[in-house]
């Protein structure tokens, strides 16, 4: 079985500061992760995904992830905040199993922008 | 484009009443699902579909039924034994494997 633990349900950074959402994942099979973005009253847009290859994940806005297969975690990161970064971001895990494959979307962590 | 379409964008039930959100997709995608999401709780899966005619329950599924009788469409009707149908509800398909799941807009359902 798969779970997703997203630490902090609400980050607040400067504008310009780094941003550091965190995601802890457990999967008894090889995972897929992802990280999604949520704006208000919108469905989720993807972010960036992990399947295999290069650990570290580059996405759209400037946004990347780095799997850590040791610490089963796949923290979200960007250099330098933008205003427009304010929103509410999941991390989710993929993998396959006897139902299937099912997506895991952890609880959801809403990041502040403070100008 | 390719995409998912969901409908209404905004939904009002009456008391004892059955409403159906509708999802359509573009994208050829075999699977297809629908989400309930609560403000803090993320998303809990109701029901999905990996093919035609076939469908199974996720988590949350009392209260809530669904049909996928074409591989485009996939509606949920939320039934009058769901006694706290106000909620953000998603439908998402995905095209299998490694994908990611690809979502709508999302209803936004609240009782009258």
């Amino acid at each position: 079985a798969q779970s997703v633990t997203q630490l902090g349900s609400h980050v607040s950074v400067s504008e310009g500061a780094l941003v550091l959402l965190r995601c802890n994942y457990s999967s008894s099979v090889p995972p897929y992760l992802f990280w999604y973005v949520q704006y208000p009253n919108q469905g989720l847009q993807l972010l960036l995904k992990y399947t295999t290859g290069a650990t570290l994940v580059k996405g759209i806005n400037g946004f990347e992830a780095e799997f850590k297969k040791s610490e089963t975690s796949f923290h979200l990161t960007k250099p330098s905040a933008h205003m427009s970064d304010a929103a509410e971001y999941f991390c989710a895990v993929s993998a396959t199993n006897t139902g299937g494959f099912k997506t895991i979307f952890g609880a959801g962590t809403r990041l502040f922008v403070k100008a | 484009d390719g995409g998912i379409t969901q409908s209404p964008k905004y939904l009002f039930r009456k008391e004892g009443q059955n409403v159906t959100l509708s999802c359509e997709q573009n994208l050829n995608h075999d699977a297809m699902y629908w989400y309930r999401q609560d403000p803090g709780q993320g998303l809990r899966l109701i029901y999905y579909s990996q093919i035609v005619n076939d469908f199974q329950k996720g988590d949350i599924a009392e209260g809530y039924s669904v049909s996928r009788e074409k591989k485009e469409s996939f509606p949920l009707t939320v039934t009058s034994a769901q006694k706290n149908p106000t909620a953000f509800y998603l439908c998402a398909s995905l095209g299998g494997g490694n994908q990611p799941q690809h979502f709508g807009d999302g209803t936004r359902l609240s009782i009258l």
